[in-house]
């Protein structure tokens, strides 16, 4: 399975603000998503990262507020925009792997005041 | 729709005991894959296991096996000589194979084994 970073690991933030986290890979991959997991939530898909072009975004997230880059195979970042406190979560980025496996980075944890 | 069904929020148990975590699904299609993750309190999800739709044959890794049967749409975990180390948040999901990008998860299982 493939190696995946993802910076920075942690993050207090102030409300209006925006915050960049970055995912690598330490090898070209086709498929890349982000994940957002609220509190004491289960995981939801926010976009799928797709090089070349736009993401392609879940219903109840838009551009605006998550953008999406994706410069090459091994690299995407997400911006979280105009922080509220109910954007306090755990990021995750995932790539898709063999046999239709979604490995994980180690996400994350984003707490905006 | 697809859907994954995890009812038991939370489970404590005590060092060594066996524990099963129950995951039920439902899909239309008849090619899917089921997989489970770990979550420990550090927050990186960790892939446990993939199964196909069209092996239904039960896993046993260490302590770890799976129980897979179509008939009751389950695909249930059990954890033999639970350990300290293996509290976490555990997530069953499922992927059609229409659509293998999207990972549909259910709410997890929170295991708390204690000493």
């Amino acid at each position: 399975s493939a190696v995946i970073s993802q910076k920075p690991s942690r993050d207090i933030c102030q409300r209006g603000t925006s915050l960049t986290i970055q995912c690598q890979v330490d090898s070209q991959v086709t498929m890349m998503f982000w994940y957002r997991q609220q509190p004491g939530q289960s995981l939801t898909l926010i976009a799928t990262a797709n090089q070349g072009s736009e993401a392609t975004y879940e219903s109840g997230f838009v551009i605006d507020k998550f953008p999406i880059s994706r410069p090459n195979l091994t690299f995407s970042t997400l911006t979280v925009s105009n922080m509220s406190p109910e954007d306090s979560s755990i990021y995750l980025c995932s790539v898709q792997g063999l046999g239709e496996t979604q490995y994980f980075g180690p996400g994350t944890r984003l707490l905006v005041l | 729709a697809q859907k994954v069904t995890q009812a038991q929020t939370e489970i404590s148990v005590v060092e060594k005991e066996d524990v099963t975590l129950d995951c039920v699904y439902e899909t239309r299609d008849t090619t899917y894959y089921l997989f489970w993750y770990k979550q420990p309190p550090s927050g990186e999800l960790v892939f446990l296991i993939r199964r196909n739709s069209f092996d239904e044959q039960n896993e046993i890794s260490g302590r770890y096996s799976w129980n897979f049967q179509k008939s009751t749409s389950s695909f249930n975990f059990t954890i033999t000589a639970s350990q300290v180390v293996d509290s976490a948040v555990y997530f069953c999901a499922l992927s059609e194979a229409r659509d293998t990008d999207k990972l549909i998860f259910g709410t997890g299982t929170r295991l708390q084994v204690f000493p």
